[in-house]
């Protein structure tokens, strides 16, 4: 049974970036599947962030390109969230998840951390 | 960029079938899958490839997807099923589009 666990800080200054760590448990995160960050604002929809493979490949999504870094750290079986230039609509709880592509355009999330609150705030 | 249209709520009554919607251009050539989350709960996959069921997911649940919707059917739906449910697909535009959920309640 994977699981995965966020951790990092609750509160961001407005400007600052946000840093985040998913640590994984039950399997490898050189095996073959994407792991990703999925936030969602309180009381809000569910926001793809991006993804990355054990190789360092990432995807990102085109709205936050700009300010999203995600690394991998196959030594210590976990993987990291920069978001830079953090403003309020960026407080949200963050998930971080592993994607299953078992086929070509077939493409989802089947395991979940419980996710994190960050708030980002003065 | 792809967009999934989801009702904002739906209401069912105890032990009678919901039907929640996911809209989307021609979204029945695509493969549609399915999250439910409680309140300050993760998501939990319970629909992958349009109609398939996880390990663990009773069998109330189906799913069906044609044309421009894809639908999730719960029958004999039980105070536990209160919940958002969320579409999601990928798009080879926009990656991973997520609907923007519906509540379920029932009452």
């Amino acid at each position: 049974q994977v699981q995965l666990q966020e951790s990092g800080p609750g509160l961001v200054k407005p400007s600052g970036t946000l840093s985040l760590t998913c640590a994984v448990s039950g399997g490898s995160i050189s095996s073959s599947n994407w792991w990703s960050w999925v936030r969602q604002p309180p009381g809000k929809g569910l926001e793809w962030i991006g993804e990355i493979y054990h190789s360092g490949s990432t995807n990102y999504n085109p709205s936050l390109k700009s300010r999203v870094t995600i690394s991998v750290d196959k030594s210590k079986n976990q993987f990291s969230l920069k978001l830079s230039s953090v403003t309020a609509a960026d407080t949200a709880v963050y998930y971080c998840a592993r994607i299953l592509v078992p086929a070509a355009r077939v493409y989802y999330f089947d395991y979940w951390g419980q996710g994190t609150l960050v708030t980002v705030s003065s | 960029s792809y967009e999934l249209t989801q009702p904002l709520s739906v209401s069912v009554a105890l032990g009678q079938t919901a039907r929640i919607t996911c809209g989307g251009n021609n979204i029945g050539s695509k493969n549609v899958h399915w999250y439910q989350q409680k309140p300050g709960q993760a998501p939990v996959l319970v629909i992958y490839r349009d109609s398939n069921r996880p390990s663990g997911i009773p069998e109330r649940f189906s799913g069906s997807n044609s044309g421009n919707t894809a639908t999730l059917t719960i029958s004999r739906a039980q105070a536990g099923d209160e919940a958002d449910y969320y579409c999601q697909v990928w798009d080879s535009s926009t990656e991973v589009v997520f609907g923007g959920g519906t509540k379920l309640t029932v009452l």
